[in-house]
């Protein structure tokens, strides 16, 4: 079942421009990550933020997350062309079940 | 270099015909994954292993097989391909066997088509 759904589907923004993308999930997590997938490869972590912490930063990277909305953003500052990519949310609902359920993603078009 | 390989990286085979996709990686890591990704549907978790010979289903494993017989390598078997089984098949692996919450590190990709 897929428990993070990403907003929007897709982005188009101008290189220097900031690109926010958000993430909802259903379920209460232990924690949310964020991957990169760049065209038909593999996916690179990002970021991973528990469900104790608000923010967290990574470079030009900026995550929230919210647990009484049940949802996180990614904020990508100065976008460069290389930013250009689809963006996962991963969620870790707990339990048994030793798995991340991903989002369908955003995709990130930066224009130079 | 650590690394998740995958190979091949790219098959186009007939309806029926065994194939296997190897997995491998050099870290160390006790969980290794399946996953495949189809347009509109995102990332799926067909099996997963917690460690060696410590396999079990995802969401998606009909028609799969896997095996964990050493830790390093993780192989995707498909006894039977038919063609819904086309896709772009990622393996990833991570640190601990609760690795599957953790942050995972991910192959390149297998793009099959089955004809």
């Amino acid at each position: 079942s897929q428990q993070g759904e990403e907003d929007p589907q897709a982005l188009s923004i101008q290189e220097g421009e900031n690109a926010t993308m958000n993430c909802s999930y259903k379920t209460s997590i232990n924690n949310l990550q964020w991957y990169r997938q760049n065209s038909g490869r593999g996916l690179v972590h990002l970021i991973l933020i528990r469900s104790n912490e608000r923010e967290k930063h990574s470079g030009r990277l900026r995550v929230t997350l919210d647990t009484s909305k049940k949802s996180s953003s990614l904020l990508i500052t100065a976008s460069r062309a290389a930013d250009t990519a689809s963006y996962f949310c991963a969620t870790d609902a707990g339990g048994s079940n030793y798995k991340l359920t991903f989002g369908k993603g955003t995709l990130l078009t930066v224009n130079p | 270099e650590a690394q998740v390989t995958q190979n091949p990286r790219y098959l186009i085979t007939v309806t029926g015909k065994k194939l296997t996709v190897t997995c491998s990686q050099n870290m160390n890591h006790e969980y290794m994954s399946w996953y495949r990704q189809d347009p509109g549907l995102g990332l799926r978790q067909i099996y997963y292993s917690m460690n060696v010979e410590v396999t079990d289903k995802g969401d998606v494993p009909e028609g799969y097989k896997v095996s964990r017989k050493e830790k390093r390598n993780f192989p995707l078997i498909l006894e039977s391909p038919s063609p819904n089984q086309t896709s772009l098949y990622f393996c990833a692996s991570s640190l601990a066997a609760q690795g599957g919450r953790e942050t995972q590190y991910f192959g390149p990709g297998t793009r099959l088509l089955v004809l």
